[in-house]
């Protein structure tokens, strides 16, 4: 059973535009949510986290956005450039000393931002 | 400066061979993991380490078995590499939840293994 879900296999926008990229879980138990970006051949890097207990986060062009009663996230980057094409995944995290920290990825969303 | 080393960037494989994929991070991390990526099916957890000699199974175990002898190194083994286990397989450290709020993982750069 997919945790976390990102339905939107693909994404085209144009350069200077923004770019939404969403992310849906069903765990109501999650309490921190990230994203990572991933170019061919290398492993992902963090972008841009956000805890439960907010419901935006902001750095620089990159926002998450978290509704929590729709269990929904979503990042925007604004303005979009070119070197953001990458492949986006969303993952969620259980926090806690009483667990242990596993890390559940969606399935990915592939950015593509023409010039 | 943090750093997640995979062994190998490529292997190439033959089916029913034993495999060993390496891992070694040297952040003190306490969970180590390990994914692999299939186009349109993401990042599927195979097996992660909570701690030395701790383990637990991830969405996809079947067919892989893991080590963690010590802290900073977890292991991978394909008991008998099938073509199906051709992939992107990456690795993964961070603190464990409650030692550190951030619980952020750091990525190896990955090996593409290829069963023939």
């Amino acid at each position: 059973d997919q945790q976390v879900k990102q339905n939107s296999p693909s994404l085209s926008v144009q350069e200077g535009r923004i770019s939404i990229l969403n992310c849906d879980y069903t765990n109501s138990m999650f309490d921190y949510f990230l994203w990572y970006k991933k170019y061919p051949a290398e492993g992902p890097t963090f972008l841009i986290s956000i805890s439960s207990i907010k419901d935006k986060n902001e750095d620089g062009r990159f926002t998450v956005f978290l509704n929590k009663s729709a269990k929904h996230l979503s990042l925007h980057i604004v303005p979009s450039q070119p070197g953001d094409s990458a492949v986006y995944f969303c993952a969620a995290i259980i926090h806690g000393s009483s667990n242990t920290g596993k890390l559940i990825f969606g399935q990915g969303t592939t950015l593509q931002v023409k010039p | 400066d943090v750093k997640v080393t995979q062994s190998s960037r490529y292997l190439v494989k033959r089916t029913g061979e034993k495999v060993f994929l390496e891992c070694v991070q040297d952040m003190d991390h306490e969970n180590m993991f390990w994914y692999r990526q299939d186009p349109g099916l993401g990042l599927r957890l195979i097996y992660f380490s909570y701690d030395v000699k701790m383990k637990e199974k991830g969405d996809i175990p079947e067919g892989y078995s893991v080590s963690r002898e010590k802290k900073e190194r977890f292991s991978l083994i394909l008991e008998s590499a099938s073509t199906n286990q051709t992939s992107m397989y990456l690795c993964a450290s961070s603190f464990r939840a409650g030692r550190a709020w951030t619980t952020e993982a750091f990525f190896g750069q990955g090996t593409r293994l290829t069963v023939v």
